[in-house]
């Protein structure tokens, strides 16, 4: 399983774009990279995947480099409501759908 | 569309004893997910259970089971809890028939429990 490495926290100011960054330097050429974010007293919610391209939603922009061993979580325009923990997770894609593996993501604080 | 649903919200074990957590998947999910979160950590993978049988299974102890009904709803049972057994339980839920490329997972809301 690949290991990542994100901040354990960051700041941002409402309104302002946030990135996220995490690193997966051992990941497989199989593996996607999904985002999941848990709001406080909730349950983790999915927010974006990608496997190479970048990729944008209605909730996000997933931008991932070229060597795939990073990517960054881009949050347009940060609102209050986004405040949560963002945890980066490499996953096979079609494969263990139960074996997400959660590190302890970034917690992310958002300044009115 | 309820989303999951998970009972108890909270619950207080005494060393010893055992639990049964319960999960009611989204609408249209076959596939159950149960994860285990201590305070301050990222969830763990417990086990995933498809069509009434554990699928997966991640490193905890034969005291954690489960089952799945044929309703795809399910149950967690840990037995000889631990202290170090207190923690968030999540369910999650997600689709094997829809045929689409990639199944998120739904979270429910969790079960805390407290084990003194």
């Amino acid at each position: 399983d690949a290991k990542t490495t994100q901040p354990n926290s960051m700041e941002s100011n409402e309104e302002e774009p946030v990135h996220l960054p995490c690193n997966h330097s051992t990941i497989s050429g199989t593996d996607y990279i999904h985002w999941y974010r848990q709001l406080p007293s909730q349950g983790p919610e999915y927010v974006i995947h990608g496997l190479t391209s970048n990729v944008n939603n209605r909730m996000a922009s997933l931008a991932i480099a070229e060597d795939r061993k990073s990517s960054t979580l881009i949050l347009h325009r940060a609102t209050l409501r986004d405040a949560a923990v963002y945890y980066c997770i490499p996953a096979n894609y079609g494969g263990s759908q139960g074996n997400l593996i959660f590190g302890k993501g970034t917690k992310l604080s958002v300044k009115p | 569309d309820a989303g999951v649903t998970q009972s108890p919200t909270h619950l207080i074990k005494t060393r010893g004893q055992q639990v049964t957590l319960r999960c009611s998947p989204k609408s249209g999910h076959d596939t159950v997910s149960w994860y285990q979160q201590a305070l301050g950590q990222g969830p763990q993978f417990i086990f995933q259970y498809y069509e009434e049988e554990e699928r997966q299974r991640g490193n905890f102890p034969d005291r954690f089971s489960g089952h799945q009904f044929p309703n795809y709803s399910s149950e967690l049972n840990v037995n000889a809890l631990l202290l170090g057994d207190s923690a968030l339980y999540l369910c999650a839920s997600s689709s094997q028939i829809t045929g689409l490329p990639y199944n998120e997972q739904f979270f429910g809301p969790g079960t805390r429990l407290t084990v003194l």
